[in-house]
């Protein structure tokens, strides 16, 4: 059963980190892009970054550039968001989702949540 | 960057009847990188259609999709109550990465 899982969620303050982890099983996990989406409370999806299958391609949106990279573990399965310099704007509901290559993405976690407030 | 604008905002219908969902696109791009997703309450969003027409795996054919160039339509033939939801469409396929369009919301009276 293809399945997403992300953790690493929780209260920060602004200005802190947080690293989102996202466990994936039952599909090949090198073979396929995978990409962070974000959801603010009662927003819309907005598009976060992704990495390519064997992780020597990464893209950001403008909003994070510079403060949150993406990473890959193959050999674990896992994909990784570090989230540097957090800023009020970035509080939402953080998905993984897989990337069939083209940014359609086909399967998603359920998501974790990131608060960031003083 | 393709700005995605949806219409209408919210859509209230009875089981039964057919929805038409409206995605129109800042600029024209190819109908091969536009998909559908649907996100009940709660739950993280579904793909639905991707290449402007090609249902993903599982979804029911009463879900269709249709356009070109900027603009794209997802209709729902026969709505079915567990069809209440948020609908996105997105755009994929350019640099830096994908954008959504705000979303339709669909309520079933």
């Amino acid at each position: 059963q293809v399945k997403l899982v992300e953790s690493g969620g929780g209260l920060v303050r602004p200005g802190g980190s947080l690293r989102l982890s996202c466990a994936a099983s039952g599909f090949t996990f090198s073979d396929y892009y995978m990409d962070w989406i974000r959801q603010a409370p009662g927003k819309g999806l907005e598009w976060v970054s992704y990495v390519t299958g064997d992780g020597g391609t990464r893209n950001y949106a403008d909003s994070v550039k510079g403060r949150f990279t993406i990473s890959r573990d193959n050999a674990n399965n896992s994909l990784y968001l570090q989230m540097d310099s957090l800023r009020g704007e970035d509080t939402a509901v953080y998905y993984c989702a897989r990337d069939l290559g083209q940014g359609q993405l086909d399967i998603w976690g359920q998501g974790t949540m990131v608060t960031v407030s003083s | 960057e393709i700005v995605l604008t949806q219409s209408p905002a919210t859509l209230s219908l009875s089981p039964g009847e057919r929805a038409t969902l409206s995605c129109r696109a800042s600029q024209a791009f190819s109908s091969s990188y536009l998909a559908w997703y649907q996100q009940k309450p709660g739950q993280a969003p579904r793909l639905l259609i991707f290449g402007a027409s090609r249902r993903a795996s599982g979804i029911p054919d009463r879900f269709s999709g249709s356009g070109s160039g900027a603009d794209f339509t997802l209709t729902i033939s026969r709505l079915e109550p567990e069809d209440s939801a948020v609908y996105y469409c997105q755009q994929y396929g350019s640099s830096p990465g994908v954008t959504f369009g705000p979303g339709t919301r669909v309520d079933i009276k």
